[in-house]
């Protein structure tokens, strides 16, 4: 059974600093690996998708990495903002789909 | 606009009075699932549906049942509501059946359900 983590579960940095989220998962027979946003009471927001054959996604101040062989994956935030302050959860899609419980970040001004 | 739409948002109801949470797709988008989100345990999959009138159990389906009689809809039914399944629902679809795995989940806003 796919297990997912995500370390730390909560994050508080100033707002400009560059930060690195990770998701690691135990079984790597995964066709894809999705990064996602929520925000307090609301519902998820895709950011990223990495196929299965693929190494790493960007978008804007987003990079997302993955690396299916040690079950490693990383959302990098280039110069964060206040704006950035929400719950970032991971998602293998394999024979399942699995959800890590999410990183909570705050950016703070 | 491309959305998933789920109705309610709230619902406060009480044991045993059946009800519904409805979830709508307008991307033509063929495989649809639900989940709830609870305090510690991160999301959880309770039924999913690869196409029109197939479904399957996720991992916590127990107390629930769905329907997929339609391409867009996907309705959550509830038949008989516990204080148990207070929680965060979340509908989301994506893809098409070949392609389900490799597009993107669309989740819709959420539908926080308490069960007094």
């Amino acid at each position: 059974k796919q297990e997912v983590t995500q370390i730390p579960a909560a994050l508080s940095v100033p707002e400009g600093e560059n930060l690195v989220l990770n998701c690691s998962f135990t079984d790597s027979a995964i066709y894809n690996l999705q990064w996602f946003r929520q925000d307090p009471g609301k519902g998820l927001t895709s950011l990223l998708l990495i196929q299965s054959s693929q190494r790493e996604q960007t978008s804007g101040r987003l990079n997302a990495s993955l690396d299916k062989s040690s079950g490693r994956s990383t959302l990098y935030i280039a110069a964060s903002q206040p704006g950035d302050s929400a719950t970032y959860l991971c998602k293998t899609s394999g024979s399942r789909l699995t959800f890590g419980e999410g990183t909570q970040l705050t950016v703070n001004p | 606009e491309a959305q998933v739409t789920q109705n309610p948002r709230y619902l406060i109801t009480v044991t045993g009075k059946k009800l519904t949470v409805t979830c709508s797709q307008n991307m033509n988008h063929e495989y649809m699932s639900w989940y709830r989100q609870d305090p510690g345990l991160g999301l959880r999959q309770i039924y999913y549906s690869m196409n029109v009138e197939v479904t399957d159990k996720g991992d916590v389906p127990e107390g629930y049942k769905v329907s997929r009689k339609e391409k867009r809809n996907f309705p959550l039914i509830l038949e008989s509501p516990s204080p148990n399944q207070t929680s965060l629902y979340f509908c989301a679809s994506s893809g098409g059946y070949t392609s389900s795995y490799n597009s993107p989940l669309h989740f819709g806003n959420g539908t926080r359900l308490t069960v007094t």
